[in-house]
């Protein structure tokens, strides 16, 4: 199994201010997605990450808002820009490792005042 | 778009009842995973079923999958109360184009009382 840290594991910020969320993993992979889960919710896919191109958004998430960034096959950063009370959720990456089996971090809980 | 019902959205049964949670998706799947969600920490894995498998067990977990009803279920027997936790079902799609990309169900509210 993969083994999954992210930074920080929550956040209290105001709005307007942007945060960086950073996600590392203890082995290469090639598929990180970042996830996306709103109070009392499920999950919901935001984009996935690609080592040395742009990130893949879903559909109702866009670029600007949320940045991603895949320097190498270990490491990969979402930043949610401009925030609002709206982006208050806990924010997950994941890795897709060997045969189908996809691992979560432990959540960046993230409160926007 | 969220492509699974799970039901029921709570539970709550006594220690050593067994908890039995569904998944209805709608898409067909290549595989299908079960996870576990402690006080809105990150997702435990549990277990995952391929499209071709019909029932696979993980300890005091049970997972079986209908593809010709889409849905799934999962089992736990002799529940204890560490078990308390939500728990999703995640399907990865079945179109080429969804490159691992997982959906989840709207998860179901595990209590289980001393």
């Amino acid at each position: 199994s993969a083994v999954i840290s992210q930074k920080p594991s929550r956040d209290i910020c105001q709005r307007g201010t942007s945060l960086t969320i950073q996600c590392q993993v203890d082995s290469q992979v090639t598929m990180m997605f970042w996830y996306r889960q709103q109070p009392g919710q499920s999950l919901t896919l935001i984009a996935t990450a690609n080592q040395g191109s742009e990130a893949t958004y879903e559909s109702g998430f866009v670029i600007d808002k949320f940045p991603i960034s895949r320097p190498n096959l270990t490491f990969s950063t979402l930043t949610v820009s401009n925030m609002s009370p709206e982006d208050s959720s806990i924010y997950l990456c994941s890795v897709a490792a060997y045969q189908d089996t996809q691992y979560f971090g432990p959540g960046t809980r993230l409160t926007v005042l | 778009s969220q492509q699974g019902e799970e039901d029921p959205q709570a539970l709550s049964i006594q220690e050593g009842e067994n908890a039995t949670m569904n998944c209805s998706y709608k898409t067909s799947i290549n595989n299908l995973q079960w996870y576990r969600q402690n006080s809105g920490r990150g997702l435990v894995h549990l277990i995952l079923i391929r499209s071709n498998e019909r029932e696979k067990h993980s300890g005091r977990l049970r997972v079986t999958l209908d593809t010709s009803k889409k849905s799934s279920s999962l089992l736990i027997t002799a529940s204890r109360a560490a078990d308390t936790a939500s728990y999703f079902c995640a399907t990865d799609g079945f179109r080429e184009n969804q490159g691992g990309k997982l959906i989840f169900g709207q998860g179901t509210e595990l209590s289980v009382k001393p």
